[in-house]
């Protein structure tokens, strides 16, 4: 199994509202990443979490807190979004050596979120 | 600074062509890493590598790590290759790499 999955591939949510991202990895990784994409731009990395702890938070908002139950499960709790947090939302997971150079990475197909 | 720079940002091309796609980062990395993103979002790896030349099917990537500069090489092209290609660096950190830092992409349109 090489996936990385993603739910919900859509979400549409108010500015008051509580939801959640998710993601999930069967492969023994155990580097796990949320990245966000506007439209016509590159990734940029938000959160990484090297063997179930975070090790970067790019200066991210805390509107969005990140959680890492175990080593397969990444979730990315929303909450009072804007709308320019309207975005694909895309987790990925890679093998991790520690100290070391990342493995490849596997993305998931992301989740679309528009916030009204 | 953690930089990575992409060229061309637009490619078009007929079938057939041999294409070209540029990429140039800024300090030491651990590793460079080739992705495609089709309309829609789903992004697929494509090549990992830190020295040396890496084929696969009719794509070819090479990186030289003295001039800090990698090509992602497609022959044949077809129609089915366009996408956006993504060049991406995992630079060191007190730590060890995390994460990548992404070029802006190569918008690559094959028209048969």
């Amino acid at each position: 199994d090489t996936e990385v999955t993603q739910t919900p591939k859509h979400l549409v949510m108010g500015m008051t509202n509580k939801k959640s991202l998710k993601c999930e990895q069967h492969m023994g990784h155990r580097a796990m990443y949320w990245y966000k994409q506007k439209a016509k731009k590159p990734p940029e990395l938000m959160f990484v979490y090297s063997y179930e702890k975070l090790s970067i938070n790019e200066s991210v908002p805390s509107r969005f807190s990140p959680e890492c139950p175990n080593s397969s499960l990444l979730n990315l709790h929303l909450h009072a979004l804007q709308p320019e947090d309207s975005a694909l939302y895309l987790c990925a997971s890679s093998h991790r050596i520690a100290g070391g150079p990342l493995g490849e990475l596997f993305f998931g197909e992301g989740s679309r979120l528009t916030v009204l | 600074k953690n930089e990575v720079e992409q060229s061309p940002q637009n490619l078009t091309a007929q079938e057939g062509e041999f294409i070209t796609i540029n990429c140039s980062y800024s300090v030491g990395i651990s590793a460079l890493h080739w992705l495609q993103q089709h309309p829609g979002g789903g992004i697929v790896s494509l090549f990992m590598l830190s020295s040396g030349k890496k084929k696969h099917g009719r794509l070819i990537a090479t990186i030289n790590i003295q001039e800090k500069h990698s090509s992602l090489h497609i022959t044949a092209s077809h129609p089915r290759d366009s996408a956006v290609y993504i060049c991406a660096a995992a630079f060191y950190s007190g730590g060890g790499a995390d994460g990548l830092t992404f070029g802006k992409g190569t918008h690559l349109i094959i028209q048969p």
